[in-house]
């Protein structure tokens, strides 16, 4: 099966900091990916996504990073604000494309 | 447009009894797939359907089945229910493909 993973389970940043989330993935033939929040009692929320034929994409205050040479993924956060406490989730669409498989999750704190 | 609905909110029900929960998707989705998502856990992905068919299914027991209506409103049911299967159960929905994943607020089941 798919293994997505996350270097670190869980983040604490002061309030207007970048903030930094990593995540890994396994499957060399995925060409898509995303990146939700959760929010505590909601579902997953889209964040951004990037398609493999990019390295970098932009959003507001985020930016996600994606290096296939060694199947890592990376969502920045600029001026962190108290708002983006939340987990965060990376995922790729594997083989199918029309299935995605998700990391643990990284849970974000963000310090007034 | 409104979003992925998910009903009920929040069930209980106890163990050996079965329970079907309710998804509808976005308007003009045809895709729906459903995760479970437990605590600390990642989440995992149940099956997919595409104009009433399954496409992908996961690794999951047979006590855990699903369909699609001809509206693309889709249903999971889980039989003979035991602890474990207490979880966040939640459905996204997609046009077809990878693209405008979405998903809705979840369904809470507990087992007692």
């Amino acid at each position: 099966g798919e293994s997505v993973g996350l270097h670190l389970p869980t983040l604490s940043v002061q309030e207007g900091d970048n903030s930094i989330i990593n995540c890994a993935y396994s499957n060399s033939a995925s060409d898509y990916f995303i990146w939700y929040k959760q929010e505590s009692g909601k579902g997953p929320q889209f964040i951004i996504d990037i398609r493999s034929n990019m390295d970098k994409r932009q959003g507001q205050r985020v930016t996600v990073l994606l290096n296939k040479t060694v199947k890592h993924l990376s969502l920045q956060i600029a001026a962190t604000q108290p708002g983006d406490s939340a987990v965060y989730f990376c995922a790729e669409n594997g083989d199918t494309g029309n299935q995605f498989y998700f990391g643990t999750g990284t849970s974000l704190t963000v310090i007034p | 447009k409104a979003g992925v609905t998910q009903t009920p909110r929040y069930l209980i029900k106890t163990r050996g009894q079965q329970v079907t929960l309710s998804c509808s998707p976005i308007s003009g989705h045809r895709s729906v797939s459903w995760y479970q998502q437990t605590p600390g856990q990642g989440l995992q992905f149940l099956f997919e359907y595409f104009s009433e068919t399954q496409r992908n299914k996961g690794n999951f027991p047979g006590r855990f089945s699903g369909r699609q209506f001809s509206n693309s409103r889709s249903e999971m049911n889980v039989s003979t229910l035991e602890l474990g299967d207490s979880a966040l159960y939640l459905c996204a929905s997609s046009s077809g493909g990878s693209l405008g994943y979405t998903f809705g607020s979840g369904t809470r089941l507990t087992v007692v």
